[in-house]
């Protein structure tokens, strides 16, 4: 099983819908990220959390919301879908320092 | 933004060859670290320099880091087929620990 997991892999809403993107990881790290992949963009932070208790704004938050119910689970939402938030996304992890990060393989999400 | 940017934005080569690929940052950072990512699929680590270090080896890959300019280097020497893949630098400035990734550079390994 891979020690970060993504659901669902892909997507297709509706815009104005709202939808979850869920993250599980068995990694043991407090510290998880959502990243948002456009072509040509890179990867572009919208959440980040050190602890269940410590919730912090990437810069793309708008539009998104988050919730860490547990050390291992860590789920993004769009509260009311938009075309532009079509993309890919990321779930990360990584431990305490200065270390590498752990991705999950992505969600691909449309919205039409 | 703090977004980096790599350069070249795509570079064809032919088997064997090397490849190098440039990132240019914006920030102080902690450290520099390069991720590769097969087709729309999960970015993996490659390779980890800190702020005090100039140059880094991993196999077939060299990172050289330079602060003043704010710019690395990643060199995938003798390539293969299977490093087709966009690769992407990160940056952590101190204190953040945050992951800032460029815009990374699509390679593509012609046999």
């Amino acid at each position: 099983d891979a020690d970060v997991t993504q659901t669902p892999r892909n997507r297709i809403t509706k815009t104005g819908k709202r939808i979850m993107l869920e993250c599980s990881q068995t990694k043991g790290h407090d510290r998880m990220y959502w990243y948002r992949q456009d072509p040509g963009l890179g990867l572009r932070l919208i959440y980040y959390s050190f602890d269940v208790k410590d919730i912090n704004k990437g810069e793309i938050s708008d539009g998104y919301s988050v919730s860490r119910q547990a050390q291992a689970k860590f789920s993004l939402s769009l509260e009311s879908a938009i075309p532009n938030q079509t993309a890919l996304y990321f779930c990360a992890t990584s431990e305490e320092g200065y270390t590498e990060a752990f991705f999950g393989q992505g969600t691909r999400l449309t919205v039409v | 933004s703090q977004q980096g940017e790599e350069d070249p934005q795509a570079l064809s080569i032919q088997e064997g060859e090397n490849a190098t690929m440039n990132c240019s940052y914006k920030t102080s950072i902690n450290n520099l670290q390069w991720y590769r990512q097969n087709s729309g699929r999960g970015l993996v680590h490659l390779i980890l320099i800190r702020s005090n270090e100039r140059e880094k080896h991993s196999g077939r890959l060299r990172v050289t880091l330079d602060t003043s300019k704010k710019s690395s280097s990643l060199l995938i020497t003798a390539s293969r087929a299977a490093d087709t893949a966009s690769y992407f630098c990160a940056t952590t400035p101190p204190g953040t620990y945050k992951y800032i990734f460029g815009t990374g550079t699509r390679l593509k390994v012609l046999a």
